[in-house]
């Protein structure tokens, strides 16, 4: 079966951690995005990659890090600068590297980060 | 800039009724416009995408939305609401050449009455 994976689905951090929150998915697309999720808001991109060893910042992208080492995995770091973490946070793929704008974006189950 | 705005954070319709969902948007390039549904605690899942072919585009679980350039909308509609229809709908736009620069609304909450 073909699809995306977050783990882990609930998190817990200490104020003053670095966390690191996986994403891979199996569907050999080029392109892959993190979200940030809060009550009440749409989505804000955080970061996106269209290919391996490259990505660049979305709309919040201050307190975050990512690596793009390989084309199935999209790591995202939350790190201690990032002041107001808890969220819902959601990673998707779509397919094309230069993809036209009809291209669908398929997303993962989510993984919820709360700082205690 | 492209931009999208649900009207209505909270809908709810009885069991059986018309389903209605708002959605306008900005966009100043033809827009490529997505109905995505959220169940709790989970992903998005794609119901429908307008892509310049029919105005009227068919998608999922009975949803279909209209493309209307002269309303700047893309209402969701679905003509029987069904309990397990109670999610919450995200629309978005396209903005851009890329797929990355997809701009969602803030959602809408359906909740269905028995």
């Amino acid at each position: 079966d073909g699809g995306i994976t977050q783990s882990p689905k609930y998190l817990f951090r200490k104020e003053g951690q670095n966390v690191t929150l996986s994403c891979e998915q199996n569907l050999n697309h080029d392109a892959m995005y993190w979200y940030r999720q809060d009550p009440g808001q749409g989505l804000r991109l955080i970061y996106y990659s269209q290919i391996v060893n490259d990505f660049q910042k979305g709309d919040i992208a201050e307190g975050y890090s990512v690596s793009r080492e390989k084309k199935e995995s999209f790591p995202l770091t939350v790190t201690s600068a990032q002041k107001n973490p808890t969220a819902f946070y959601l990673c998707a793929s779509s397919k094309a590297r230069d993809s036209v704008v009809t291209d669908t974006q398929y997303f993962g189950p989510g993984t919820r980060l709360t700082v205690l | 800039a492209q931009s999208v705005t649900q009207l209505g954070s909270h809908v709810s319709v009885s069991e059986g009724a018309l389903v209605l969902l708002r959605c306008n948007y900005s966009s100043s390039v033809p827009p490529y416009l997505f109905w995505y549904v959220q169940y709790p605690n989970q992903g998005l899942q794609l119901l429908l995408k307008y892509t310049s072919a029919a105005t009227l585009v068919k998608g999922i679980n009975g949803f279909e939305a209209e493309f209307k350039k002269s309303e700047t909308s893309f209402h969701l509609t679905k003509p029987s609401a069904h309990m397990s229809d109670a999610a919450e709908y995200f629309c978005a736009v396209s903005a851009g050449s890329s797929a990355s620069k997809i701009i969602f609304g803030s959602g809408t909450r359906l909740s269905i009455r028995p």
